[in-house]
């Protein structure tokens, strides 16, 4: 069955460094997303992403925040200066279609931790 | 705008008792309702969905949700627990207005099955 899948799954960077996270959607997906989960809590929407640009996205998501396309296949999500409050799991989706009944298919997540 | 609450942290049940998670949404128009799972360390996987037709939707694992339009609910069910259903529940809506196809998560329910 094809999945969603994210590198690394954890990451530990000291504060004021960039990450980026990567994921690669089912290949033929349309639109895609990230999500964050602050430990244990709410699952929050950061940004959705649909014919190569920007479709939407959350107060979250500020300028510190970037996501990008580069090949084709990987999904990028960079944090240029990371904060202590961007600890958080990160996760991907994708749906494949334009439509309102199709569910959203998710990584397994990127564990970050900011020091 | 839309939103999700899901009014219990958690909910313990004995295995072999029903069991309810609980789920109000608010949307504007049409909700797509969607019930996911998240198992300790792991991805969001998905249930089962609302979409239109039959309030009473099956999806994996021997859960079901009943779509209640007038109480804006949709409650996920089982009727017999797992001690392997224990996990942490997360119902989502997506508004037939948004063109971007993002879900808004409810805080998530967690839920305690004991032998």
């Amino acid at each position: 069955e094809p999945e969603v899948t994210q590198t690394p799954s954890h990451q530990v960077t000291q504060m004021g460094q960039e990450v980026i996270l990567r994921c690669v959607p089912i290949s033929n997906h349309l639109y895609f997303y990230w999500y964050r989960q602050i430990l244990g809590q709410k699952v929050e929407f950061l940004v959705s992403f649909y014919n190569n640009e920007i479709s939407e996205k959350s107060e979250i998501f500020d300028d510190q925040f970037s996501v990008e396309r580069p090949d084709g296949s990987n999904f990028t999500l960079k944090i240029r200066s990371t904060k202590l409050e961007d600890s958080a799991m990160y996760f991907c989706a994708s749906i494949w279609a334009q439509g309102l009944n199709t569910e959203a298919f998710f990584g397994q997540g990127t564990r970050l931790t900011v020091v | 705008a839309q939103s999700v609450a899901q009014p219990e942290d958690q909910v313990n049940v004995a295995e072999g008792n029903p069991l309810t998670v609980k789920c109000t949404y608010s949307v504007s128009g049409n909700p797509y309702l969607f019930w996911y799972v998240q198992y300790p360390n792991r991805g969001l996987q998905f249930l089962l969905k609302y979409i239109t037709g039959d309030n009473l939707v099956k999806g994996s694992y021997g859960f079901e949700a009943e779509f209640n339009k007038s109480q804006t609910s949709f409650h996920l069910k089982k009727p017999s627990a797992l001690v392997s259903d224990s996990a942490l529940y997360f119902c989502a809506v997506r508004d037939w207005m948004d063109s971007s196809y993002k879900l808004i998560f409810g805080s998530g329910t967690r839920l305690l099955v004991r032998p």
